[in-house]
């Protein structure tokens, strides 16, 4: 039983396409963690969220608590796009995360 | 700032051989984790601490032992290696305000240890 799960689990696109990557968790959370995992192996945050929307950039994350979704997008994608985007999320009264596999994003040129 | 720093990035042990894993961090964060990566997985928590001289045990704590005797430090600790420990290792930090463990947070992760067990 995964309380995380993501998709797609691997995408490619063409520069300059809109991509979505959706995560879907089972359990009741306090925050959701976006995060990018480089071709090298590194983790960086880029998103935390408990509700609504954020930007940063090209990258909007959305979070919808009612229906225990939540997605990223970026816009006008581009080659150094491509790495792996995991979603974690607090479980509430949890003390860690819960991880998704992650979704493998290659962006061609 | 050198943020979250791990030591050794790669390591060949044999079945049986103890080690640590070094994880330090300079940003004054009170929580601190280590988790582990494997192919088809998410990162799995493997113990974590909530300050100097308090940690805890994650979803996989079976031959793995930590201590925190300082803010900086959080070292984790093979007791006697195995191949089902073959793996990518990370640590991560964050702050603990606004939660009680500091999941609330950004998290902050070293770039990794590889290790491999023969």
């Amino acid at each position: 039983k995964n309380e995380v799960e993501q998709s797609p689990q691997n995408l490619t696109a063409q520069e300059g396409e809109f991509i979505t990557i959706n995560c879907s968790y089972s359990v009741g959370i306090s925050a959701l963690h976006w995060l990018q995992q480089h071709p090298g192996g590194g983790i960086v945050s880029l998103f935390m969220l408990s509700s609504g929307k954020k930007k940063h950039g090209r990258l909007i994350a959305t979070i919808n608590i009612q229906e225990k979704h939540s997605s990223l997008h970026i816009t006008a994608s581009h080659p150094r796009d491509s790495a792996v985007y995991i979603c974690a999320v607090q479980a509430t009264g949890a003390n860690n995360l819960f991880f998704g596999t992650g979704t493998r994003l290659t962006v061609i040129p | 700032n050198a943020g979250v720093t791990q030591t050794p990035k790669f390591q060949v042990l044999k079945t049986g051989q103890s080690m640590t894993l070094q994880c330090a961090q300079d940003m004054n964060h009170e929580y601190m984790s280590w988790y582990r990566q494997d192919p088809g997985m998410g990162l799995r928590l493997i113990h974590y601490s909530v300050g100097a001289g308090i940690t805890d045990q994650g979803e996989v704590p079976n031959g793995y032992n930590v201590s925190r005797s300082t803010t900086e430090d959080f070292p984790l600790r093979l007791l006697s290696a195995a191949p089902s420990q073959t793996s990518v290792y990370f640590c991560a930090s964050s702050y603990s305000g606004g939660g009680a463990f500091g999941s609330y947070n950004e998290q902050f992760f070293g770039p990794g240890t590889r290790l491999t067990v023969l």
